[in-house]
């Protein structure tokens, strides 16, 4: 069982927006501004999509978007395209100078 | 352009040591720390560890009694020894770089198989 919670999939059509959750404690998620997401396919290295809870690394659409409201992140992808179809993990400074991963989350674009 | 190449042993047989180095090209080594993640078959990602240019490092509690990452900062290679493997240490094995507790630039990974 992974620290932090994602749900197991979630799907959309092309265009539309997806929002994945990634609920953590007070220990990790909601104290501190260290969430970052990561988009995997077909089990390739991961890519970094959002760093420190809302920025986005150079070279990643603006269609990503990430926030933080208390003990959950939230990463959001909207304008869905094919290529976004894949793996989506979350992870978070966890205190004691530790890293947590959620368990992933697979995003079907339908 | 920022590279991680990353090596290791092949297969293993349950009880030996597994020993992964990562070499670094294109980013001032001493500017982060470096990190170790896995992924078991089927399974999520897993921090292992990180280690910094003077080699001081920080484990994750579940491996930190079989785990030792070490640098050289004459080679910008850094690396992992994990001892007494067994099945359950078979995974594909990431190195990367870690700044305010993100990876930015990752290796390609590398599998690693325990076996009888």
């Amino acid at each position: 069982q992974s620290a932090l919670t994602q749900p197991r999939s979630v799907s959309a059509s092309p265009g539309q927006s997806v929002t994945i959750s990634c609920t953590g404690t007070s220990g990790d998620v909601g104290g501190y501004d260290y969430v970052s997401w990561y988009q995997q396919h077909s089990g390739g290295a991961p890519k970094l999509m959002i760093y420190r809870v809302t920025q986005r690394p150079s070279g990643v659409p603006d269609r990503f978007s990430g926030s933080k409201s208390g003990n959950t992140a939230s990463l959001t992808i909207s304008g869905l395209q094919a290529e976004d179809d894949g793996y989506y993990y979350c992870c978070s400074h966890g205190g004691n100078k530790d890293l947590l991963f959620g368990g992933g989350t697979k995003l079907t674009v339908l | 352009q920022v590279q991680l190449q990353q090596w290791g042993a092949g297969p293993l047989k349950p009880s030996e040591t597994l020993s992964l180095t990562c070499a670094v090209s294109g980013a001032s080594f001493s500017h982060y720390f470096w990190t170790w993640i896995r992924q078991a078959p089927g399974k999520g990602l897993e921090w292992m560890g990180e280690v910094t240019h003077r080699g001081s490092a920080i484990y994750n509690p579940s491996l930190k009694s079989r785990l030792w990452m070490s640098v050289d900062t004459s080679k910008n290679q850094f690396s992992l020894r994990l001892t007494s493997v067994t099945a359950a240490d078979t995974a594909v094995y990431f190195c990367a770089s870690m700044d305010y507790y993100y990876m930015e630039f990752w290796g390609t990974g590398t599998t690693v198989t325990v076996s009888s």
